[in-house]
């Protein structure tokens, strides 16, 4: 089955620490993204990449850092400059760059530092 | 103003009630239009597309109002396994943003 994995599902870091949230598609998808969600708040864009080897700021891209090496992965580092680092990290994806397909969703990480 | 809004709710109907919600948003040039859920502390799940025309997928009903800007779901005959949060999704023409409402809360009651 086609799909966006993203791992570890829970993610615990102390703070000053960087990690690293893995994304990896099979559905041959072109673009990816990463967003953040914190409650009570829509979802917000951090990066995008629409090809390998090239990627965007999102509206919210401080603190945080990415790569497309190869079509199917895109992970999300998160360092220590990011100031609040804790929340639901989406990794999605869309079949083309013309940005009329719906995103489709990894089953996310949610990362807590203390 | 946000770019996209939705009534946070919690909407609380009983079972087999029909339950509308509205999105709006604010910028004309906005492009596609797609409804989500998602389910408590896990991943947006693409409910349907909005078309020009309306839509309809079984009990799920999608509209849009370019001229007053907002789209509408409607859910009839509502189930319990329908209890979610509802998002609202608009991408605007020739960028990359996909813009998202904060969602609303649906519980259908036994």
């Amino acid at each position: 089955d086609g799909g966006i994995t993203q791992s570890p599902k829970y993610l615990f870091r102390k703070e000053g620490q960087n990690v690293t949230l893995s994304c990896e598609q099979n559905l041959n998808h072109d673009a990816m993204y990463w967003y953040r969600q914190d409650p009570g708040q829509g979802l917000r864009l951090i990066y995008y990449s629409q090809i390998v080897n090239d990627f965007q700021k999102g509206d919210i891209a401080e603190g945080y850092s990415v790569s497309r090496e190869k079509k199917e992965s895109f992970p999300l580092t998160v360092t220590s400059a990011q100031k609040n680092p804790t929340a639901f990290y989406l990794c999605a994806s869309t079949p083309d760059r013309n940005y009329n397909s719906p995103l489709h969703f990894g089953n996310g990480t949610r990362l807590t530092v203390t | 103003r946000k770019e996209v809004e939705q009534d946070p709710g919690p909407f609380n109907v009983p079972e087999g009630a029909t339950v509308a919600f509205n999105c709006t948003y604010s910028n004309s040039a906005s492009q596609s239009f797609f409804w989500y859920r998602q389910d408590c502390r896990k991943e947006p799940k693409l409910l349907m597309s909005v078309y020009s025309s309306g839509n309809e997928d079984g009990r799920f009903t999608a509209q849009l109002n370019r001229a007053s800007q907002y789209i509408s779901l409607l859910i009839r005959d509502s189930k319990l396994s329908d209890s979610a949060t509802y998002l609202c999704v608009v991408t605007l023409s020739g960028t990359y943003k996909y813009i998202f409402g904060t969602g609303t809360r649906l519980k259908v009651l036994a």
